[in-house]
């Protein structure tokens, strides 16, 4: 399967815990894009990259959440100090940059449910 | 920030009914309006999508209209089959192709044999 891949697909915690998640994108995709979902809501935009550089980062992206893509191929999403508003799907998204369309092709997340 | 409004949050209709869900954008700069569709358990997937200079797209049963005037885009479904039920999300972007997208809340679709 070459389609984007997330872990993991569960993780539960408690409050005050850190949680990494981790997204392997198509491979020829240079752009990587972190959403976040929850329940009866459309994804909100967190941050992306273009190769290893984070390009924008949206203000929903409080000082608890770090985002890193290292050699520009898997990125990791970190949430510390969790809370349970933190509690949704986490979904990853790639795409090509220079691509004749703006589509994503998104994984199929990480759901995240902070006790 | 841009703000996509979306409606209804729910359609039923009946095996081989249209479908028909319209998203309002504030921002005048958004210039690309895809429609994804989600099912259950599944990450969002792109049907299909249309830019500013173009009015109107069609890909077989699915067709979306826009009206830059008025700032609003819909989705039409023709000859709805039970498999077209699901989540579908209207979004905007501002930016050049894979710029961040501002979703709707989504229409959750239910096609009924």
């Amino acid at each position: 399967d070459t389609g984007v891949s997330q872990n993991p697909r569960h993780k539960i915690t408690k409050r005050g815990q850190n949680v990494t998640f981790r997204c392997d994108p198509i491979s020829e995709h240079n752009r990587l894009y972190w959403y976040r979902q929850t329940l009866g809501q459309g994804p909100e935009f967190l941050t992306y990259f273009q190769n290893e550089a984070q390009l924008e980062k949206s203000r929903l992206l409080s000082d608890r959440f770090s985002a890193e893509r290292p050699k520009g191929s898997f990125s990791t999403l970190e949430i510390q100090r969790t809370e349970q508003g933190d509690s949704a799907m986490y979904l990853c998204a790639s795409s090509r940059a220079g691509g004749s369309t703006g589509e994503l092709f998104f994984g199929e997340g990480s759901r995240l449910t902070v006790l | 920030g841009e703000n996509v409004e979306q409606h209804p949050s729910t359609l039923s209709v009946q095996e081989g009914d249209s479908a028909v869900i319209k998203c309002t954008y504030s921002d005048s700069a958004s210039n690309y309006f895809p429609w994804y569709k989600q099912e259950l358990g599944k990450g969002p997937q792109l049907i299909i999508d249309i830019r500013s200079n173009v009015g109107e797209k069609k890909d077989q049963r699915i067709a979306v209209t826009l009206n830059k005037t008025a700032k609003h885009f819909s989705l039409h479904i023709t000859e709805t089959q039970p498999e077209d039920s699901a989540v579908y999300f209207c979004a905007a972007s501002k930016g050049p192709p894979g710029y961040a997208l501002n979703f709707g809340k989504g229409t959750s679709l239910l096609v009924t044999p």
